[in-house]
């Protein structure tokens, strides 16, 4: 168990609607990742917060976007859903923004479009 | 920019057989480098790191030298066993911005270990 926790395990939904996804850092984590995994494309960064602050953006669609609460969880937002975003969602945490601090991983939301 | 080249797979070997997978990477800087192993229907795990050149990371048998001059970081393993199936991926810390931190990961390589 790597102590983040990721709703709901799966989603199934048509194109054109909207999901919000949703993940809880380990105890301590400041800093979250989103990461986006497809067949074709692999595991694709999407966004980082720190603390409430987003930090890095990567591969992430202007129809996706993305927020940390005070609490620490975050929220990852997809809208006008197409087939294409059909995948799986994982999101990570560290302890802070160094480097060499390992992130830690969800199981994931398994996210079909119909 | 950056970004890591894993040996393609399916890989399938027997069981106490020697295990190798190829890592190489591309990228400005000095990178962390991590194997992280994903298990069926389950998140990414955190399998070994190293954070500069000639480090060693090592857990549960496995290990992986950051070698700077040839840009990889293969994965080894000296007896694998049927548990060690799973899909493994190399990544590196990509950190040009201050502050901010990405693994770039390669394509995964799916092995199967036959008993």
């Amino acid at each position: 168990d790597s102590g983040v926790t990721q709703t709901p395990k799966h989603l199934i939904t048509a194109t054109g609607q909207r999901v919000t996804l949703r993940c809880s850092p380990r105890s301590g984590d400041l800093s979250v990742y989103w990461y986006q995994q497809s067949l074709d494309q692999g595991l694709q960064f999407l966004i980082q917060y720190y603390n409430g602050e987003e930090r890095a953006k990567g591969n992430i669609l202007e129809r996706f976007s993305a927020q940390q609460f005070p609490d620490l969880h975050s929220e990852l937002n997809l809208s006008s859903l197409e087939l294409g975003d059909s995948a799986l969602y994982f999101c990570a945490s560290s302890e802070s923004r160094g480097t060499n601090q390992p992130q830690h991983f969800g199981d994931g939301t398994r996210l079909s479009i119909l | 920019g950056n970004s890591v080249t894993q040996m393609e797979g399916p890989v399938t070997l027997s069981e106490e057989a020697f295990l190798t997978i190829n890592c190489t990477y591309t990228a400005t800087g000095y990178p962390s480098l991590f194997w992280y192993v994903q298990y069926p229907g389950e998140g990414l795990q955190l399998l070994l790191k190293a954070t500069k050149a000639d480090d060693k990371g090592s857990n549960k048998g496995f290990e992986a030298t950051y070698r700077k001059e040839t840009t990889s970081f293969h994965l080894e393993k000296g007896s694998v066993q049927v548990s060690d199936s799973a899909v493994y991926f190399c990544a590196l810390s990509d950190a040009r911005i201050q502050g901010a931190q990405k693994l770039v990961f390669g394509q995964g390589t799916r092995l199967t270990i036959n008993p």
